[in-house]
């Protein structure tokens, strides 16, 4: 049964500081990994998608990496802005199944 | 663009009522459906999700229940509400192209049961 990790579980840092969130899986057969944004309340907020067969990928201050025979991706922030503060979920899709598994998140707080 | 709307926004209903939650998505055509819950201090689950009109895939046995009436149209519903079933209720989209699923997710529904 997959089960999806993310360390640490809330982070509080200094505006201006780059950062890197955590997220590990145990089954390494999967098919795409997605990251999302959350701010309190509201509904989640796709940032990026890694497929199986990428490395990397890239948005403005946003990079993601994806290691998939060691379980791990990880999402790097640079120059971190308070409007960053929110949740950032991770989620693994197995083989051709469309269904998302998540992890808990990390609550992030960007102090000016 | 495509947008995709939920409501209500906000619900309480007495342990034993009946539910309806809607979900509609504009600017797309035959996309996959899904309904998630995110109940508190848990992560999100996965209720259920819909690749054509009329099929649905239910992931989780319980009291709730999911239509597909129109292509672009998602339905949870409930004969009998349980105080398990409070939390934030969110429905998402996705189009499967090219061995990419990237789904998107609407402004969520939050359902209290007293």
């Amino acid at each position: 049964k997959q089960e999806v990790t993310q360390i640490p579980a809330a982070l509080s840092v200094p505006e201006g500081e780059n950062l890197v969130l955590n997220c590990s899986f145990t089954d390494s057969a999967i098919y795409n990994l997605q990251w999302f944004r959350q701010d309190p309340g509201k509904g989640l907020t796709s940032l990026l998608l890694i497929q199986s067969s990428q490395r990397e990928q890239t948005s403005g201050r946003l990079n993601a990496s994806l290691d998939k025979s060691s379980g791990r991706s990880t999402l790097y922030i640079a120059a971190s802005q308070p409007g960053d503060s929110a949740t950032y979920l991770c989620a693994v899709e197995m083989d051709s199944s469309y269904k998302l598994i998540f992890g808990s998140g990390t609550r992030l707080l960007v102090r000016p | 663009s495509q947008t995709i709307h939920q409501w209500p926004a906000t619900l309480v209903q007495p342990v034993g009522s009946p539910l309806s939650l809607e979900c509609t998505v504009e600017g797309t055509s035959n996309p996959n459906l899904y309904w998630y819950r995110q109940a508190a201090g848990r992560g999100l689950q996965l209720l259920f999700y819909s690749v054509g009109i009329g099929q649905i895939s239910s992931e989780v046995p319980q009291n709730l229940s999911a239509s597909r009436p129109q292509d672009r149209q998602f339905i949870l519903s409930s004969k009998k509400l349980l105080l398990s079933d409070s939390g934030f209720y969110l429905c998402a989209w996705s189009v499967p192209l090219a061995g990419v699923n990237e789904q998107f997710f609407g402004p969520g529904t939050r359902l209290t049961v007293l």
